[in-house]
């Protein structure tokens, strides 16, 4: 079957604009998280949706970061007015539990 | 303050060979520890993972060993192969379902 996928797979943006990045989590997964990877980093939590609800939003760096996951499915990650030190991958990952995450392959963001 | 230390950074094994991968933690409230495995321009993928009421998990060539009151953890690969040529991490998940990741071991299977 699918597995997560993320949309786009890169993206590139100037500083100060609006991105949104999506995600569509292997279908039937309650559990939803993002994360942000810096190179040579591990992953950095920043939140986790369980259903339709933010059930854990503390790794959200500003409240320059939104996610939203409206109907318990598909989920996006905003971030406004881009700044240079957002640039990194963002992962998604889903699970039927927290227990086993599924990773999707990541979009990269650069912010010129 | 790095919730999880991992070390080394980088390992080169000769093919046959063992790789050991550590890693340690402060936060009793930890409840589960998972390993993933990372090539480039993909996602981590679950390896294997262990709780703490547990000292040691095995599956195929991968074994965690869990030493609860020392706050360590260690992945072990035996027979490594070429194709185990990745990143590594280790992570640990405490009781609010957010997990923490190490900063990665990058591993180099030498044919």
């Amino acid at each position: 079957g699918a597995g997560v996928s993320q949309t786009p797979s890169n993206k590139v943006t100037e500083k100060g604009k609006y991105v949104e990045l999506r995600c569509d989590p292997i279908s039937g997964h309650t559990a939803l998280y993002w994360y942000r990877q810096s190179l040579g980093q591990g992953p950095e939590f920043l939140i986790y949706f369980q259903g339709t609800g933010a059930a854990d939003d503390s790794g959200l760096p500003n409240d320059r970061f939104f996610a939203v996951r409206p109907e318990g499915s598909v989920s996006t990650l905003k971030i406004q007015r881009t700044e240079r030190g957002d640039s990194a991958v963002y992962l998604c990952a889903s699970g039927a539990s927290t227990d086993t995450q599924y990773f999707g392959p990541g979009t990269r963001l650069t912010v010129l | 303050q790095q919730q999880v230390k991992q070390s080394p950074q980088s390992l080169i094994v000769q093919k046959g060979g063992i790789s050991i991968i550590n890693c340690a933690y402060e936060n009793t409230a930890f409840d589960y520890f998972p390993w993933y495995q990372q090539f480039p321009g993909k996602g981590p993928a679950l390896l294997i993972a262990i709780r703490p009421d547990v000292s040691e998990k095995k599956e195929g060539r991968f074994t965690i060993s869990f030493n609860k009151s020392a706050k360590q953890f260690s992945l072990h690969i035996m027979d490594s192969q070429p194709g185990d040529s990745a990143t590594y991490f280790c992570a640990a998940r405490d009781t609010g379902n957010q997990f923490y990741f190490g900063t990665g071991t990058s591993l180099t299977v030498i044919p």
